[in-house]
Protein backbone atom coordinates (compact mmCIF):
# COMPACT_ATOMS: atom_id res chain seq x y z
CA UNK A 1 0.00 0.00 0.00
CA UNK A 2 2.40 2.67 -1.66
CA UNK A 3 0.80 6.09 -0.55
CA UNK A 4 3.97 8.58 -1.81
CA UNK A 5 4.58 7.36 -5.57
CA UNK A 6 7.18 8.44 -8.06
CA UNK A 7 6.16 7.25 -11.33
CA UNK A 8 9.81 8.52 -13.28
CA UNK A 9 12.34 6.19 -11.78
CA UNK A 10 14.81 8.22 -13.64
CA UNK A 11 15.49 11.78 -15.39
CA UNK A 12 18.41 13.50 -17.62
CA UNK A 13 18.45 16.92 -17.79
CA UNK A 14 21.33 19.12 -19.92
CA UNK A 15 22.92 21.29 -17.08
CA UNK A 16 21.20 24.50 -16.99
CA UNK A 17 18.35 23.59 -17.94
CA UNK A 18 14.90 22.92 -15.61
CA UNK A 19 14.81 19.60 -13.89
CA UNK A 20 11.36 18.53 -13.04
CA UNK A 21 10.98 15.72 -10.49
CA UNK A 22 7.23 14.96 -9.55
CA UNK A 23 5.65 13.01 -6.71
CA UNK A 24 1.70 11.95 -6.46
CA UNK A 25 0.55 10.70 -3.21
CA UNK A 26 -2.87 8.85 -2.21
CA UNK A 27 -3.74 10.04 1.84
CA UNK A 28 -5.65 13.36 1.85
CA UNK A 29 -4.28 13.50 6.05
CA UNK A 30 -0.66 14.25 4.41
CA UNK A 31 -0.35 17.98 5.32
CA UNK A 32 3.62 18.03 5.64
CA UNK A 33 5.92 16.89 2.46
CA UNK A 34 9.35 17.02 2.12
CA UNK A 35 12.00 16.38 -0.84
CA UNK A 36 15.40 14.68 0.13
CA UNK A 37 18.03 13.96 -1.99
CA UNK A 38 20.58 10.83 -1.60
CA UNK A 39 24.17 10.42 -3.33
CA UNK A 40 25.07 6.47 -3.52
CA UNK A 41 26.50 5.12 -0.29
CA UNK A 42 25.53 7.53 2.13
CA UNK A 43 21.81 8.29 3.52
CA UNK A 44 19.19 10.76 2.23
CA UNK A 45 20.14 14.74 3.16
CA UNK A 46 17.03 16.78 3.31
CA UNK A 47 16.64 19.39 0.96
CA UNK A 48 13.15 21.25 0.91
CA UNK A 49 9.46 20.81 2.64
CA UNK A 50 6.19 22.53 2.13
CA UNK A 51 3.25 22.33 4.30
CA UNK A 52 -0.27 22.41 3.14
CA UNK A 53 -1.26 25.73 3.86
CA UNK A 54 0.99 27.08 0.97
CA UNK A 55 1.48 26.12 -2.64
CA UNK A 56 4.88 26.78 -3.44
CA UNK A 57 8.22 27.35 -1.41
CA UNK A 58 11.56 28.14 -2.62
CA UNK A 59 15.18 27.84 -1.72
CA UNK A 60 18.09 28.72 -3.73
CA UNK A 61 17.60 26.91 -6.88
CA UNK A 62 15.01 24.94 -5.53
CA UNK A 63 11.17 25.40 -5.14
CA UNK A 64 8.61 22.94 -4.03
CA UNK A 65 5.13 23.55 -5.37
CA UNK A 66 1.94 21.67 -3.95
CA UNK A 67 -1.49 20.98 -5.49
CA UNK A 68 -3.67 19.59 -2.58
CA UNK A 69 -6.75 19.01 -5.00
CA UNK A 70 -4.41 16.71 -7.40
CA UNK A 71 -2.70 15.61 -4.39
CA UNK A 72 0.21 15.84 -6.61
CA UNK A 73 3.61 18.18 -5.71
CA UNK A 74 6.64 19.12 -7.78
CA UNK A 75 10.25 20.13 -7.38
CA UNK A 76 11.83 22.19 -9.99
CA UNK A 77 15.87 22.65 -9.67
CA UNK A 78 16.78 26.07 -11.97
CA UNK A 79 19.65 26.18 -13.37
CA UNK A 80 20.32 22.12 -12.79
CA UNK A 81 24.06 21.49 -11.94
CA UNK A 82 26.18 18.24 -12.35
CA UNK A 83 26.27 18.32 -8.81
CA UNK A 84 22.33 18.03 -8.58
CA UNK A 85 22.38 14.63 -9.91
CA UNK A 86 21.15 11.87 -7.54
CA UNK A 87 18.09 10.15 -6.39
CA UNK A 88 15.60 12.42 -4.82
CA UNK A 89 12.85 11.45 -2.55
CA UNK A 90 9.56 12.82 -1.66
CA UNK A 91 7.82 11.95 1.94
CA UNK A 92 4.86 12.72 3.17
CA UNK A 93 3.43 12.85 6.92
CA UNK A 94 0.12 13.43 8.75
CA UNK A 95 0.77 16.54 11.43
CA UNK A 96 2.77 14.59 14.14
CA UNK A 97 5.34 14.70 12.27
CA UNK A 98 6.91 11.25 13.36
CA UNK A 99 5.76 9.02 10.55
CA UNK A 100 6.85 9.83 7.38
CA UNK A 101 5.90 7.95 3.96
CA UNK A 102 8.55 7.78 1.47
CA UNK A 103 8.45 7.28 -2.39
CA UNK A 104 10.87 5.23 -4.39
CA UNK A 105 13.13 7.84 -5.79
CA UNK A 106 13.60 9.42 -9.22
CA UNK A 107 17.55 9.17 -10.01
CA UNK A 108 18.50 12.54 -11.72
CA UNK A 109 21.10 13.00 -14.47
CA UNK A 110 22.71 16.56 -14.94
CA UNK A 111 24.13 16.21 -18.07
CA UNK A 112 27.66 18.36 -18.57
CA UNK B 1 32.20 15.00 13.43
CA UNK B 2 29.26 12.29 11.88
CA UNK B 3 26.13 13.56 12.81
CA UNK B 4 24.17 9.96 12.49
CA UNK B 5 26.73 7.09 12.22
CA UNK B 6 25.96 3.09 11.63
CA UNK B 7 28.15 0.25 12.03
CA UNK B 8 28.90 -1.69 10.43
CA UNK B 9 28.38 -0.36 6.79
CA UNK B 10 28.29 -4.18 5.34
CA UNK B 11 27.19 -7.10 7.04
CA UNK B 12 26.87 -10.42 4.92
CA UNK B 13 25.71 -13.24 6.96
CA UNK B 14 23.97 -16.82 6.91
CA UNK B 15 20.19 -17.19 7.04
CA UNK B 16 19.65 -18.30 10.82
CA UNK B 17 22.41 -16.48 12.50
CA UNK B 18 21.60 -13.49 14.41
CA UNK B 19 23.11 -9.65 14.07
CA UNK B 20 23.03 -6.61 15.38
CA UNK B 21 23.38 -3.69 13.72
CA UNK B 22 24.25 0.25 15.99
CA UNK B 23 23.12 3.64 15.25
CA UNK B 24 24.44 6.79 17.21
CA UNK B 25 23.66 10.73 16.68
CA UNK B 26 25.52 13.08 17.74
CA UNK B 27 23.05 15.68 17.44
CA UNK B 28 21.16 16.30 20.81
CA UNK B 29 18.31 14.93 18.83
CA UNK B 30 15.28 12.91 20.89
CA UNK B 31 14.15 11.57 18.49
CA UNK B 32 15.59 8.04 16.25
CA UNK B 33 14.19 6.06 13.79
CA UNK B 34 15.27 2.53 11.79
CA UNK B 35 13.99 2.65 8.21
CA UNK B 36 14.46 -0.37 5.81
CA UNK B 37 15.27 0.11 2.05
CA UNK B 38 14.26 -2.88 0.09
CA UNK B 39 15.46 -4.26 -3.43
CA UNK B 40 12.65 -2.05 -4.80
CA UNK B 41 14.67 1.24 -3.44
CA UNK B 42 10.90 1.66 -1.28
CA UNK B 43 11.65 3.60 1.93
CA UNK B 44 9.81 1.85 4.99
CA UNK B 45 9.94 3.24 8.50
CA UNK B 46 9.89 0.24 10.47
CA UNK B 47 10.43 1.87 14.09
CA UNK B 48 10.37 5.37 16.35
CA UNK B 49 11.73 6.16 19.49
CA UNK B 50 11.50 9.61 21.36
CA UNK B 51 13.74 9.82 24.28
CA UNK B 52 13.74 6.09 24.39
CA UNK B 53 10.72 5.03 24.04
CA UNK B 54 8.74 3.00 21.79
CA UNK B 55 6.34 5.55 19.71
CA UNK B 56 6.25 4.22 16.38
CA UNK B 57 5.94 0.13 15.36
CA UNK B 58 5.21 -0.38 11.99
CA UNK B 59 4.16 -3.88 11.01
CA UNK B 60 7.82 -5.99 11.38
CA UNK B 61 8.48 -9.22 11.88
CA UNK B 62 8.93 -9.97 15.97
CA UNK B 63 12.59 -11.07 15.02
CA UNK B 64 13.61 -7.40 14.62
CA UNK B 65 14.17 -6.10 18.20
CA UNK B 66 14.76 -2.29 18.38
CA UNK B 67 17.08 -1.17 21.56
CA UNK B 68 17.69 2.31 23.12
CA UNK B 69 20.01 2.38 25.99
CA UNK B 70 19.82 6.04 25.72
CA UNK B 71 18.63 8.63 23.66
CA UNK B 72 21.73 8.83 21.44
CA UNK B 73 21.58 5.76 20.75
CA UNK B 74 19.10 3.00 18.76
CA UNK B 75 20.68 -0.15 17.99
CA UNK B 76 18.61 -2.90 16.04
CA UNK B 77 18.60 -6.66 16.72
CA UNK B 78 17.91 -9.18 14.33
CA UNK B 79 17.09 -13.13 15.62
CA UNK B 80 17.55 -16.08 12.61
CA UNK B 81 17.72 -13.86 9.87
CA UNK B 82 16.46 -14.69 6.40
CA UNK B 83 17.01 -14.07 3.16
CA UNK B 84 14.09 -11.30 2.72
CA UNK B 85 16.11 -9.40 5.60
CA UNK B 86 18.65 -8.46 2.82
CA UNK B 87 18.31 -4.68 2.17
CA UNK B 88 19.40 -1.15 3.21
CA UNK B 89 18.91 -0.11 6.56
CA UNK B 90 19.23 3.40 8.22
CA UNK B 91 19.43 5.12 11.06
CA UNK B 92 17.60 8.34 10.97
CA UNK B 93 17.63 11.19 14.19
CA UNK B 94 15.12 14.14 14.53
CA UNK B 95 15.24 17.03 16.99
CA UNK B 96 11.40 15.46 18.39
CA UNK B 97 8.15 14.76 17.95
CA UNK B 98 6.49 17.27 15.75
CA UNK B 99 9.86 18.29 14.12
CA UNK B 100 9.71 16.81 10.19
CA UNK B 101 13.65 16.80 9.62
CA UNK B 102 15.36 14.03 9.82
CA UNK B 103 18.95 13.42 9.31
CA UNK B 104 20.03 9.62 8.16
CA UNK B 105 22.68 7.78 8.85
CA UNK B 106 24.91 6.35 5.69
CA UNK B 107 22.69 2.81 5.95
CA UNK B 108 24.18 -0.32 6.75
CA UNK B 109 24.03 -3.34 3.60
CA UNK B 110 22.93 -6.41 4.94
CA UNK B 111 22.39 -8.98 3.19
CA UNK B 112 21.64 -13.06 4.08
CA UNK B 113 23.19 -15.77 1.58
Amino acid sequence: DQQVKQNSPSLSVQEGRISILNCDYTNSMFDYFLWYKKYPAEGPTFLISISSIKDKNEDGRFTVFLNKSAKHLSLHIVPSQPGDSAVYFCAASVDTGNQFYFGTGTSLTVIP
Amino acid sequence: DTAVSQTPKYLVTQMGNDKSIKCEQNLGHDTMYWYKQDSKKFLKIMFSYNNKELIINETVPNRFSPKSPDKAHLNLHINSLELGDSAVYFCASSLGQGSYEQYFGPGTRLTVT
